[in-house]
């Protein structure tokens, strides 16, 4: 079945360092979503990709979608300590959601 | 105030003991789903209901069980068939099946010694 990796699956980064997390499939998607988990959450909701090479921003953070869609990437600019937490991507596949591992991003002030 | 309640937040079992965990949502939602992650994994999807009173097997379905008899309820059954039942679940709700944005319940922690 359809699966993505993510890497890396642990960052640790310093406050302020910015932070990249890579969503890799081996098939071409048809969208895909990313979630954040807060230690001891539960997953929400940030953004959905469906166009080739679609970029996004939410405040200090950056969603693209690869021109192949293939790929997809979340850059965090300038780390705050509430970024802490896991951020998954999922791509949508026939109504329902197939979730990464996650990419686990902890902060240190 | 709308959203999906899962309760209870903890839960102890006994092996061999089936229990039940409770997902409720008061936000229209069409469609339903319960997810299980193990430490350090992503989601792995157990069941889902697009609609009251039907519901599909998801990639994870052996040991487990669910109704959806009411549009705003889709209880979880652990029953002594599943072999490592000790997991955090996470149930959530769309729109409809059409919608990738499902909004996610607190969770229950359910630890079977």
């Amino acid at each position: 079945g359809q699966q993505v990796m993510q890497i890396p699956q642990y960052q640790h980064v310093q406050e302020g360092e910015d932070f990249t997390t890579y969503c890799n499939s081996s098939t071409t998607l048809s969208n895909i979503q990313w979630y954040k988990q807060r230690p001891g959450g539960h997953p929400v909701f940030l953004i959905q990709l469906v166009k080739s090479g679609e970029v996004k921003k939410q405040k200090r953070l950056t969603f693209q979608f690869g021109e192949a869609k293939k790929n997809s990437s979340l850059h965090i600019t300038a780390t705050q300590t509430t970024d802490v937490g896991t951020y998954f991507c999922a791509p949508g596949s026939q109504g329902n959601l197939i979730f990464g591992k996650g990419t686990k991003l902890s902060v240190k002030p | 105030d709308g959203g999906i309640t899962q309760s209870p937040k903890y839960l102890f079992r006994k092996e061999g003991q089936n229990v039940t965990l409770s997902c409720e949502q008061n936000l229209n939602h069409d469609a339903m789903y319960w997810y299980r992650q193990d430490p350090g994994q992503g989601l792995r999807l157990i069941y889902y209901s697009q609609i009251v009173n039907d519901f599909q097997k998801g990639d994870i379905a052996e040991g487990y069980s669910v109704s959806r008899e009411k549009k705003e309820s889709f209880p979880l059954t652990v029953t002594s068939a599943q072999k490592n039942p000790t997991a955090f679940y996470l149930c959530a709700s769309s729109r409809d099946q059409s919608s990738y944005e499902q909004y996610f319940g607190p969770g229950t922690r359910l630890t079977v010694t």
